[in-house]
């Protein structure tokens, strides 16, 4: 059973707009949390983090949300543009190893120019 | 710096045969790892290492083996190849005390 979770997978929007992409965890020993984002034919690259201690992490036009109660992490991007076009993955380690990730399944986003 | 770099990119087995799937980096990073991407399934960990000696089980492990001689090199071996294993195989490094990892460019495998 998969403990990250993004329900979503795909997300259409106009450039200029904001796009949210969501992620939901099951696993409550999880306290650190990643966002990837995937070109075709490509690693994965690393994006945003945030610890559980804080609930928002902001890295220009990247934030991150955490709402630990609900076990549920947001990525918000303003302004999204078409460059941002690609599968975005949300990842997952617990207090108790720190060692192995869960990755959810990805949404791909597509930024319409 | 190279990063992370991986062999092959492609690479189509038979059923049985066995293969090694290379992963070097160049970041004197101690950790490193594998996953394997599906369709629907996101990345799982099948093995990673905090160091050359040092190896453990991810979510996926079974079929697949690991050892890490040196901090640079870490292949991910296959013994007898199912069509199960057909995937794009990633490795990873990071850091000892980051989260972030990096990436390499994958191995997409093929057993038919």
């Amino acid at each position: 059973d998969q403990q990250v979770k993004q329900n979503s997978p795909s997300l259409s929007v106009q450039e200029g707009r904001i796009s949210i992409l969501n992620c939901d965890y099951t696993n409550s020993m999880f306290d650190y949390f990643l966002w990837y984002k995937k070109y075709p034919a490509e690693g994965p690259t690393f994006l945003i983090s945030i610890s559980s201690i804080k609930d928002k992490n902001e890295d220009g036009r990247f934030t991150v949300f955490l709402n630990k109660s609900a076990k549920h992490l947001s990525l918000h991007i303003v302004p999204s543009q078409p460059g941002d076009s690609a599968v975005y993955f949300c990842a997952a380690s617990a207090r108790n190893n720190f060692n192995k990730f869960y990755f959810g399944s990805g949404t791909k986003l597509n930024v319409k120019p | 710096n190279a990063g992370v770099t991986q062999t092959p990119k492609f690479q189509v087995l038979k059923t049985g045969q066995s293969m090694t799937l290379q992963c070097a980096q160049d970041m004197n990073h101690e950790y490193m790892s594998w996953y394997r991407q599906d369709p629907g399934m996101g990345l799982r960990l099948i093995h990673y290492s905090v160091g050359a000696g040092i190896t453990d089980q991810g979510e996926v492990p079974n079929g697949y083996n690991v050892s890490r001689s040196t901090t640079e090199d870490f292949p991910l071996r296959l013994l007898s190849a199912a069509p199960s294993q057909t995937s794009v195989y990633f490795c990873a490094s990071r850091l000892t005390g980051i989260y972030e990892q990096y990436f390499g460019p994958g191995t997409r495998l093929t057993v038919t």
